[in-house]
């Protein structure tokens, strides 16, 4: 079993819809918690860092971490062309050095 | 625009030969990563550096080799290159005490 789940989509969407990104986990002890958008030819850039559980908001942009059940979202509201991409979720451990990420979600945003 | 530079960006080769990816940021970031990212699939570690003359092997063992002389460079060569070694292969870079790489383009390598 993997431990970081993302569906890889794609997931299509007319502009201005909400779009939710998700992943599951199984190891408790992460605690550190990015997503990452990743152009088509392109390496991935940070887009959202969140620590343990809660909210996180920038911009159109919300992260949301639910320790309880080892699930995190993020939210990209009013959705554009540009938004267009692949996002991977990735996360560590507090006490660990490697970062694991997950397969990534491809999103097509219509214009 | 990041600050992390990867060449080649593409390349085609053939089996057997040697080649070396560059890797080069301008950030003065101590650790550095070597990525391997196939379609659909997440990115496996390769090769990690802490720093000067620290090299560590990650979780995948793609017989390949690195190495760290200055803090700005971080090449991987691979000795003799095999169809299995296709893929694209990013390095990122990251300060320590602070979450999230930056990474460079990639390098699209094909062995044919």
């Amino acid at each position: 079993q993997k431990e970081v789940e993302q569906d890889p989509g794609p997931l299509s969407v007319p502009e201005g819809a909400i779009v939710s990104l998700n992943c599951t986990y199984s190891n408790s002890a992460f605690q550190y918690f990015m997503w990452y958008r990743q152009y088509s030819r392109k390496g991935p850039e940070l887009l959202m860092y969140t620590y343990s559980s809660g909210n996180k908001e920038d911009g159109r942009f919300t992260a949301q971490v639910d320790k309880s059940s080892k699930y995190i979202s993020l939210f990209i509201r009013d959705s554009q062309p540009s938004d267009s991409a692949t996002y991977l979720c990735a996360m560590r451990d507090t006490g660990g050095f490697k970062t694991i990420f997950g397969a990534g979600t491809r999103l097509f945003v219509k214009a | 625009e990041a600050d992390i530079y990867q060449t080649p960006r593409y390349l085609v080769i053939g089996t057997g030969k040697k080649i070396t990816l560059e890797c080069s940021q301008t950030m003065g970031h101590d650790k550095m990563y070597w990525y391997q990212q196939d379609p659909g699939m997440e990115l496996h570690l390769i090769h990690y550096s802490y720093g000067v003359n620290s090299t560590e092997k990650g979780d995948l063992s793609s017989e390949s080799t690195v190495s760290r002389i200055r803090t700005e460079h971080f090449p991987l060569t691979l000795e003799s290159a095999r169809p299995s070694h296709t893929s694209q292969y990013l390095c990122a870079s990251s300060v320590p005490g602070r979450d999230g790489y930056t990474f460079g383009s990639g390098t699209r390598l094909t062995v044919v």
